[in-house]
């Protein structure tokens, strides 16, 4: 069965310091993979989204970046933290066997810059 | 562009029905879904309608899908302490799918 892992779960950051968020799927082969935000009364926004290694697209222009090295790996990252960059970050992963379009979503990364 | 809107918050007595409503602004999305979010979790696929049905329903979810409107609802039969939650209103395909902000759906005792 397919599984999605995100670390760390929960993480405190002072405004400048860098960011580093991890997700990686097991399971399955060539997913699709997501990072979406969840800001206090925003809603989940799409941030990245990738179709295969070293593939990524941007949907808003902000602070972050991403990377795919390998099939199953997504990482989050920043260089220097604002805090506008707090918020509860999501990955996900879709191409399952299930419905159309479904997505499947990790445990979640709550970060607080300070 | 796509646009997805649903109200922020819902309370309802434990043994009634809920009903959370949604509106979006794309007519070619092949899925409307439904994700629900425990607290402190991520999202999870609770149910989802095929865009060329009106109706379907699963156990104590109905799903209603007016397309000239382009409103979907939820509603939940019964509702119980444990379907606390957020409920996203989703719509869209292959995986690229705008979330509504969340309906927080508090069942009171």
């Amino acid at each position: 069965s397919q599984t999605i892992h995100q670390w760390p779960a929960t993480l405190v950051q002072p405004v400048g310091s860098p960011l580093s968020l991890e997700c990686t799927v097991e399971g399955t082969s060539n997913p699709n993979l997501y990072w979406y935000r969840q800001a206090a009364g925003r809603g989940l926004q799409l941030l990245f989204y990738s179709v295969g290694i070293g593939q990524i697209s941007s949907e808003v222009p902000q602070n972050l970046s991403a990377s795919r090295p390998q099939d199953r790996q997504f990482i989050l990252s920043s260089k220097k933290l604002l805090l506008s960059d707090s918020g509860f970050y999501l990955c996900a992963w879709s191409g399952g066997a299930g419905v159309a379009g479904e997505l499947f979503f990790g445990e979640g990364s709550r970060l607080t810059v300070l | 562009g796509e646009d997805v809107e649903q109200s922020l918050f819902l309370s309802v007595r434990e043994g009634d029905s809920s009903v959370i409503n949604c509106t979006y602004t794309d007519s070619s999305s092949t899925y409307l879904y439904w994700y629900k979010q425990e607290p402190g979790a991520g999202l999870q696929l609770l149910t989802y309608i095929f865009s060329n049905m009106d109706m379907k329903q699963d156990q104590r979810l109905t799903v209603l899908l007016n397309k000239k409107d382009k409103h979907l609802s939820l509603r939940i039969a019964d509702t119980q302490t444990g379907d606390s939650a957020i409920y996203f209103c989703a719509e869209g395909s292959q995986g690229n799918l705008i979330f509504g902000k969340g309906t927080k759906l508090s069942v009171k005792p």
